[in-house]
């Protein structure tokens, strides 16, 4: 069974530069999570989707970043235009269910210079 | 308050011993409760899930849940140099994910 594959696996931008970021969840996988992950800290959720619903995006500076998931299945999340603080990990995860184990891709490291 | 606590660390053990984490949370209301293991410069990987009260053995882990007094920990038995990394705790509360920090642990030779 593939795992959760996501592109690219490193960026660097400029600030106010625009950047997007792909997500494949595992095949039957109806929950689908954006993370950003700063270093020396735990991942945050940004947000969450059920199917292509959003569950959550409580997270998600909504000013600069967007995400869709279309058809229930891949997801890009977009950061227009970049802070310097954007720097992170994005990670994405899937599961089968809300309540059920996530699997995580290998993430995006950005980089905001 | 966080809404998920573990302490930071770094926990040190020697190799072959016993290692504790610690979770704590602060809704009665979390549902399920997830351990996850992350390398320097990789993505998280499950180790144990938990959803009930009591001790969940896998191996070398053991995972306990105590609802009442909102914590789940996780213990590493016969530590490996290679359980080196830092542990997250997860817990979804109304269908909402939420990680903890981390605690990095480092197994010594």
């Amino acid at each position: 069974e593939a795992g959760v594959a996501q592109s690219p696996r490193y960026k660097i931008i400029e600030k106010r530069q625009s950047v997007a970021f792909w997500c494949n969840p595992i095949s039957g996988h109806a929950t689908l999570y954006w993370y950003q992950q700063i270093l020396g800290q735990g991942p945050k959720l940004l947000i969450q989707f059920q199917n292509n619903g959003v569950v959550d995006d409580s997270q998600l500076p909504k000013d600069r970043f967007s995400a869709e998931r279309l058809k229930g299945v891949d997801s890009t999340l977009k950061i227009q235009p970049a802070k310097l603080e954007d720097s992170a990990v994005y990670l994405c995860a899937s599961s089968s269910r809300v309540l059920d184990e996530q699997y995580f891709g290998p993430g995006t490291r950005l980089t905001v210079t | 308050q966080k809404e998920v606590e573990q302490n930071s660390g770094p926990l040190s053990v020697p190799e072959g011993a016993i290692a504790s984490l610690n979770c704590t949370y602060s809704d009665r209301g979390s549902q399920s409760f997830f351990w996850y293991r992350q390398y320097s410069g990789k993505s998280p990987e499950l180790i144990m899930s938990i959803y009930s009260n009591g001790d969940k053995e896998d191996g070398r882990f053991t995972a306990q849940l105590n609802k009442a007094s909102q914590y789940v920990s996780l213990l590493i038995r016969d530590s490996q140099p290679s359980d080196s990394a830092t542990y997250l705790c997860a817990v979804i509360t109304a269908g909402k994910s939420t990680f903890g920090d981390g605690t990095t642990l480092t197994v010594k030779p």
